[in-house]
């Protein structure tokens, strides 16, 4: 187990096209974080699971995004009909129901 | 509403001098605060976090819950300590927003030789 893993590590897409990231957490973690992380700006938190329930999301995401966590493994991270202002890092993170440790290297996304 | 404030985004130091990174947060109720580092072209680590009282690389933080604030201290840099420090906090351990952290917008590091 290498750690906290993320597919791919750089995508760049048009407006209004519609993306997907994939985060594999370390395989005991039963929790998985995703943030993002704009130029200048610390990561800001997304939404989170523990096992396959998605537990919390933030205010600030709109609908356009959606994050499933199937059987409590990997995730995914959906956004549809980008926009410029989603270009950022996006960041996965795991934990075993503590303290949180263990960052992915990130998904860079650029919507020209 | 939760912050993490990190008034410098960028500090200098010379080799052996003491090194202070600020944070100071807000909270209602008793947050967990850590500090992260991410070194060049790595991802982000934990660095220390408050409730293990530790010294991580000669590093040292205390919680001052009066002034609520989170300060990161070394009395020596080294030039391996250039890097971006993250403060951020979460919820009390053992509560379901244990591990949703808020970041401070990180302080750049730089110790010359």
């Amino acid at each position: 187990d290498t750690g906290v893993s993320q597919d791919p590590r750089h995508k760049i897409t048009k407006r209004g096209q519609n993306v997907t990231f994939r985060c594999d957490p370390i395989s005991e973690h039963n929790r998985l974080y995703w943030y993002r992380q704009t130029l200048g700006q610390g990561p800001e938190f997304l939404t989170y699971f523990q096992n396959e329930a998605q537990l919390e999301k933030s205010r600030l995401l709109s609908d356009r995004f959606s994050a499933e966590r199937p059987k409590g493994s990997f995730s995914t991270l959906e956004i549809q009909r980008t926009e410029q202002g989603d270009s950022a890092m996006y960041l996965c993170a795991s934990s075993l129901a503590g303290r949180v440790k263990d960052f992915g290297p990130g998904t860079r996304l650029t919507v020209t | 509403a939760q912050r993490v404030t990190q008034p410098e985004k960028l500090l200098s130091v010379f080799k052996g001098a003491p090194v202070e990174l600020k944070c100071n947060y807000s909270y209602s109720g008793s947050p967990e605060l850590f500090w992260y580092v991410q070194y060049s072209r790595q991802r982000l680590q934990l660095l220390l976090r408050h409730i293990s009282r530790e010294s991580i690389k000669g590093f040292t933080a205390d919680l001052n819950k009066g002034e609520t604030s989170f300060h990161l201290k070394k009395p020596f840099a080294q030039e391996e300590d250039s890097a971006m420090y993250y403060c951020a906090l979460s919820g009390p351990a053992g509560g379901t927003s244990y591990g949703k952290l808020t970041f401070g917008q990180g302080t750049i590091l730089t110790v010359h030789p």
